[in-house]
């Protein structure tokens, strides 16, 4: 059974640009989650998807936006990127039908801001 | 705000001892994983608890979850370097689909 696939891994953009990040859930699962983390604040929720839907959403600014396809595939989207947006964002996917089934998540999406 | 505080932050011990990882909460969880995560790599499911007072054992490793369900503890028998990684517990509560992540204890096994 395929994991969950997120591209690309490593990406570099410049302050101001804005980037698109992928994730594929494991075929089954139509939950999506984001995450970002940094050395220094730990892995904090961005916002997840259900059926095309945002059912729930963290405490970070409007530039972070995702959407979820049909497919259950998802995509995040950071516009006006700033220095601190440098982190490892990581897609987990689960079944999402009971709040306790678990996530698995992919390897992850390494961003660098210069 | 929903907060797990997962102690000790580092952990370094000779390959062969035992050790115990916390994660606290004030809040009640309906289930509580635990993830492994190595660098460059993201977290690895090793296990979910959803009752209070659930034990569940992966070989080496025996997971709790407390009766309140706001804690559960990580411990590891005869630690080897293949244990070393970067362990984070997540809880979820009923109905909410959003997982909180506790701080995370960084464990380093010396061969």
């Amino acid at each position: 059974k395929a994991g969950v696939t997120q591209t690309p891994r490593y990406l570099i953009k410049t302050r101001g640009q804005q980037v698109t990040l992928s994730c594929s859930p494991i075929s089954g699962h139509r939950s999506v989650s984001w995450y970002q983390q940094t050395p220094g604040q730990g892995l904090q929720f961005l916002f997840e998807y259900f059926s095309e839907t945002q059912r729930n959403k963290g405490n970070f600014p409007g530039r972070f936006s995702g959407r979820q396809f049909s497919n259950s595939r998802s995509e995040m989207n950071v516009s006006t990127l700033e220095l601190g947006d440098s982190a490892l964002y990581l897609c987990a996917s689960s079944l999402g039908v009971q709040s306790n089934q678990p996530q698995h998540f992919g390897d992850g999406t390494r961003l660098s801001i210069l | 705000t929903q907060l797990l505080e997962q102690s000790p932050q580092f952990l370094s011990i000779q390959e062969g001892e035992n050790l115990t990882v916390y994660c606290n909460s004030s809040s009640v969880f309906s289930s509580l994983q635990w993830y492994r995560q190595e660098p460059g790599e993201g977290p690895v499911l090793l296990v979910t608890v959803v009752t209070g007072g659930e034990v569940k054992k992966l070989k080496r490793l025996t997971f709790q979850f407390g009766d309140a369900r706001k804690d559960s503890s990580l411990h590891i028998t005869a630690a080897q370097p293949g244990d070393t990684g970067l362990y984070l517990c997540a809880g979820t509560t009923s109905g909410t689909y959003k997982y909180i992540f506790g701080t995370g204890t960084r464990l380093k096994v010396l061969a």
